[in-house]
């Protein structure tokens, strides 16, 4: 089992679809968690931090179950920027080397 | 942004040459890596750094060597580059204290072809 799943769609959606992605992780020490955007043959940009108790920003919304061990990525309102492949990273407490999923790709369409 | 820079940002090299790729940060983050991405296979540790001078392996370090002299400076060699290496590079750099992660920053890439 990989560390950490995502899928990879992609996703299709039109905008202003609401539109939810879950990320798996396999290592229950695990403490940091965060959400990356990459678009096409650019670096990946931090999207926002996971933290316990859920976070929102603006259209974007975090949660993290620990008992399930996933995260997800909520995104409200989908825009044509939207479109990008979504990564999630995991970092297990104490550790300094971050786990990255594949990526699940987004597509949002007019 | 934090200021991270890599360079080149595109080579194309020959089979059995040495290529060094560098990534320079001015944020004095005390941890640097080096990734690769590839179709299919998402972003690979090559190799990682936790301070001056030292130095550790990630999963694909074959072929490759490190060296970081200085805080702000992480050098990326292969030694002898063949086409499986090419790829699109990856420096990012991070810092954690008191136990908390503030994530990860990273450079714009080095797109490099082994012809």
């Amino acid at each position: 089992r990989k560390e950490v799943e995502q899928d990879p769609g992609p996703f299709n959606v039109p905008e202003g679809a609401t539109v939810a992605f879950n990320c798996t992780y396999s290592n229950s020490a695990s403490q940091s968690f965060f959400w990356y955007r990459q678009d096409c043959r650019k670096e990946p940009k931090l999207l926002m931090s996971v933290y316990s108790s859920g976070n929102e920003d603006g259209r974007f919304t975090a949660q993290l179950n620990r008992a399930s061990q996933y995260i997800s990525l909520l995104i409200r309102d989908s825009k044509l920027s939207d479109s990008a492949t979504y990564l999630c990273v995991v970092n297990a407490g104490g550790s300094y080397i971050p786990t990255f999923g594949r990526g699940t790709s987004l597509i949002v369409h007019p | 942004d934090a200021g991270i820079t890599q360079s080149p940002r595109h080579k194309v090299t020959e089979t059995g040459t040495p290529v060094t790729l560098r990534c320079h940060q001015t944020e004095n983050h005390r941890y640097m890596y080096w990734y690769r991405q590839d179709p299919g296979h998402g972003l690979r540790l090559i190799h990682y750094s936790y301070g001056v001078k030292d130095t550790d392996k990630g999963e694909v370090s074959d072929g490759y060597s490190v060296s970081r002299s200085k805080t702000e400076d992480f050098l990326l060699t292969l030694e002898s580059a063949t086409s499986s290496q090419t790829s699109v590079y990856f420096c990012a750099i991070s810092e954690s204290s008191s136990g908390r992660d503030y994530g990860y920053t990273f450079g714009s890439g080095t797109r490099l072809t082994v012809v």
